[in-house]
C-alpha cells in the first residue's frame, strides 16, 4: 500500500540553469540504463539510454552519465525550462536477464520561472 | 517512437467488482509485456511480465488469482483486477519492448488510475 509521509526527493533549479539529477543502482551486472521522464497522472516517457560499454551520452539538451566504478548514473539537462517540471527515474535492466526494467526512487524537478 | 496505448486511463470502481485493463502496442509487436504499479510519490514497482500465448511471470507478492493476466496476442495484454479492494487504488502501468533481442528500449502506455470506493 501506500507509504505515508514518503516524499520523493525534489530538485528546484531556476529557469535557464542546468540540472543534475542523480541516480545510484544496486546490480553490477546491470549493462542497460534508461532516464525517463513522468508527467502527472501520465506513463514514463524515453529521455535517453546508455550503454555500459559507454560513459557518456548526448541527445538534445540531455546528456547522460554513468559511472560504473561506484555504480553511479547522471542525467544533466541544459537551459532548463518550465517544461522540463515532471518526475525522473533511471532504470537498469541486464541483457541476459528477463527484460524487466528497475526503476530507481525517482526526482522531483521544479523549473522556477 | 513506438506507441504504446492503455485503456481505459482512469476509472472508479466500487470495492468487489472487477476491473479490466487493456495494453496495446499499436504500430509493432510484442512478444512481451510489463505490467507495473506505482502509488503515489513511488516508483514505478514490477508487478507481472506477460508473455504472447504462455502464463504470466508474476513478482514475488504479486497475488496471481488477485491480477489475471492474458496475453492472447502479439498486440494486447490485459490485465484484470478481481475483487477489487479500495488498497487496490494505485496507478496501473504497462510497457512494451518492440523486438525479442536484448537491451532495446520499453515503451509505455499512458497508465490507468484506478480508485475503488
Amino acid at each position: 500500500g501506500e507509504n505515508v509521509g514518503l516524499h520523493l526527493p525534489t530538485l528546484s533549479v531556476q529557469e535557464g540553469d542546468n540540472s543534475i539529477i542523480n541516480c545510484a543502482y544496486s546490480n553490477s551486472a546491470s549493462d542497460y540504463f534508461i532516464w525517463y521522464k513522468q508527467e502527472s497522472g501520465k506513463g514514463p516517457q524515453f529521455i535517453i539510454d546508455i550503454r555500459s560499454n559507454m560513459d557518456k551520452r548526448q541527445g538534445q539538451r540531455v546528456t547522460v552519465l554513468l559511472n560504473k566504478t561506484v555504480k553511479h548514473l547522471s542525467l544533466q539537462i541544459a537551459a532548463t525550462q518550465p517544461g522540463d517540471s515532471a518526475v525522473y527515474f533511471c532504470a537498469e535492466n541486464i541483457s541476459t536477464g528477463r527484460r524487466a526494467l528497475t526503476f530507481g526512487s525517482g526526482t522531483r524537478l521544479q523549473v522556477q520561472p | 517512437g513506438a506507441v504504446v496505448s492503455q485503456h481505459p486511463s482512469w476509472v472508479i470502481c466500487k470495492s468487489g467488482t472487477s476491473v479490466k485493463i487493456e495494453c496495446r502496442s499499436l504500430d509493432f509487436q510484442a512478444t512481451t509485456m510489463f505490467w507495473y504499479r506505482q502509488f503515489p510519490k513511488q516508483s514505478l514497482m514490477l508487478m507481472a511480465t506477460s508473455n504472447e500465448g504462455s502464463k504470466a511471470t508474476y513478482e514475488q507478492g504479486v497475488e496471481k488469482d488477485k491480477f489475471l493476466i492474458n496475453h492472447a496476442s502479439l498486440t494486447l495484454s490485459t490485465l484484470t483486477v478481481t475483487s477489487a479492494h479500495p488498497e487496490d487504488s494505485s496507478f496501473y502501468i504497462c510497457s512494451a519492448s518492440r523486438t525479442v533481442t536484448l537491451n532495446t528500449e520499453a515503451f509505455f502506455g499512458q497508465g490507468t488510475r484506478l480508485t475503488v470506493v
